[in-house]
């Protein structure tokens, strides 16, 4: 089955800066990518998501990148606010079931 | 219009108990799915409706867990002779079609097991 590592695992940035989250995964047939911002008590939320034949995309302040041949892809949030903290999550999926990793857990600072 | 809604939202049960977790889908969403978070870890999925069949149970972790849906719309998830390590947090997720990847999440039950 799929296997996906994200990291890091926390992650605090002052406001205004950027930040960037990296995931692994291990399945080649994998083709689509989301990542989900999940706040306190509350469910996942998809925030942006990937194709496997884009290499990137963006949407504001949030881009996702994608190397297929390295299997990995990255969120980068640029111009962080103090909103933006939450635990964000990535995913891969081939079918319909979603793989996801560990979480980063995603402070900004004022 | 109104997103996944999951009820309880919260569940203490005590052990060897049975417990069921509801899902209402998002209106006209056929795929629906259920998966289990744990402290501080990822989502783990555990079973995929498309309709009232489902095509994968591969993530449900031993015969206490089953789950149903009816009418292509509400699902539950039961949980029988409940153990401690089954508290966690329980999201349903559902998605308009079998070929549409967005899956969009409920605000999940937390079920503690006592």
């Amino acid at each position: 089955g799929e296997n996906v590592e994200q990291h890091p695992s926390t992650l605090s940035v002052q406001e205004g800066d950027s930040a960037v989250i990296k995931c692994t995964y291990s399945d080649s047939a994998s083709n689509y990518f989301p990542w989900y911002k999940q706040e306190l008590g509350k469910g996942p939320q998809l925030i942006i998501d990937i194709r496997s034949n884009v290499g990137e995309k963006k949407d504001q302040r949030i881009a996702v990148t994608l190397n297929k041949t390295a299997k990995h892809f990255s969120l980068h949030i640029t111009e962080t606010q103090p909103e933006d903290s939450a635990v964000y999550f990535c995913a891969a999926s081939r079918a319909n079931n979603l793989f996801f990793g560990t979480g980063t857990r995603l402070t900004v600072i004022p | 219009g109104a997103g996944v809604s999951q009820s309880p939202s919260n569940k203490v049960t005590e052990k060897g108990k049975d417990v069921e977790l509801r899902c209402d889908p998002i209106s006209g969403h056929t795929a629906l799915y259920w998966y289990r978070q744990s402290l501080g870890q990822g989502l783990e999925f555990l079973i995929y409706f498309q309709g009232n069949s489902a095509p994968d149970k591969s993530g449900l972790p031993s015969d206490r867990f089953s789950a149903e849906r009816t009418g292509g719309s509400v699902s539950t998830l039961t949980i029988q002779r409940t153990q401690q390590e089954d508290s966690a947090v329980y999201l349903c997720a559902s998605s308009f079609d079998r070929g549409s990847r967005e899956q969009y999440f409920g605000p999940g039950t937390r079920l503690t097991v006592t």
